[in-house]
């Protein structure tokens, strides 16, 4: 089955700064590539998601890329602020009949006024 | 998007008691469901997939007796924690997949379940 590795599990940035978080997967067959923000005791929220036939998904301040090859994707959070403070979580699916999210195991970013 | 609930939001419960919680697609037939359980400071983990009319599919190390799945139509699923024990405690999410199961689309979740076992 998918297998989801990510890192860092933390990050802190300054206001304004970059944040990059990376995250690989294990089959090949994994097509669909979701990102979900999760604040503390809430659901998590997709924020943005990519497909294998793309290479990139630029929105607003949020940028994901992804590398078939090397079977690995990231999130890109350019002019950070505060209120992007929370936990990240990327994801792939599992590419049977499931249909599972296998999900990465998190970032906690903070970003320092 | 596609709105989905769950209830209770938070449960406290005495140990050796059973506890359902209800997920619910509020504007979208879902045909599948999935249960997610998280603890702290951790990533969700997949415990089973809910299939509308049929059993429920377990993952490896979930216990099917002991977290029962119902998903009596295309907008209701229940989970049901029997024997609850203080380990149980965790925050529970479902979620929906929209869309024909032929083809994968967004997957909608919903806020979650605290449980606390005393």
């Amino acid at each position: 089955g998918e297998n989801v590795e990510q890192h860092p599990s933390t990050l802190s940035v300054q206001e304004g700064d970059s944040a990059v978080i990376k995250c690989t997967y294990s089959d090949s067959a994994s097509n669909y590539f979701p990102w979900y923000k999760q604040e503390l005791g809430k659901r998590p929220q997709l924020i943005i998601d990519i497909r294998s036939n793309v290479g990139e998904k630029k929105d607003q301040r949020i940028a994901v890329t992804l590398n078939k090859t090397a079977k690995h994707f990231s999130l890109h959070i350019t002019e950070t602020q505060p209120e992007d403070s929370a936990v990240y979580f990327c994801a792939a699916i599992q590419m049977d009949s499931s249909y599972k999210l296998i999900f990465g195991s998190g970032t906690r970013l903070l970003v320092r006024p | 998007g596609a709105v989905v609930s769950q209830h209770p939001s938070w449960v406290i419960c005495k140990s050796g008691t059973s506890v359902k919680i209800e997920c619910r697609s509020l504007d979208f037939q879902a045909t599948t469901m999935f249960w997610y359980r998280q603890f702290p400071k951790q990533s969700l983990m997949l415990m089973a997939t809910s299939n509308e009319g049929s059993k429920a599919t377990y993952e490896q190390g979930v216990e099917k007796d002991k977290f029962l799945i119902n998903h009596a139509s295309l907008t209701l699923s229940t989970l049901t924690v029997t024997s609850a024990h203080p380990e149980d405690s965790s925050f529970y999410i479902c979620s929906a997949l929209t869309g024909l199961a032929s083809s994968y689309n967004e997957q909608f979740f919903g806020p979650g379940t605290r449980l606390t076992v005393l």
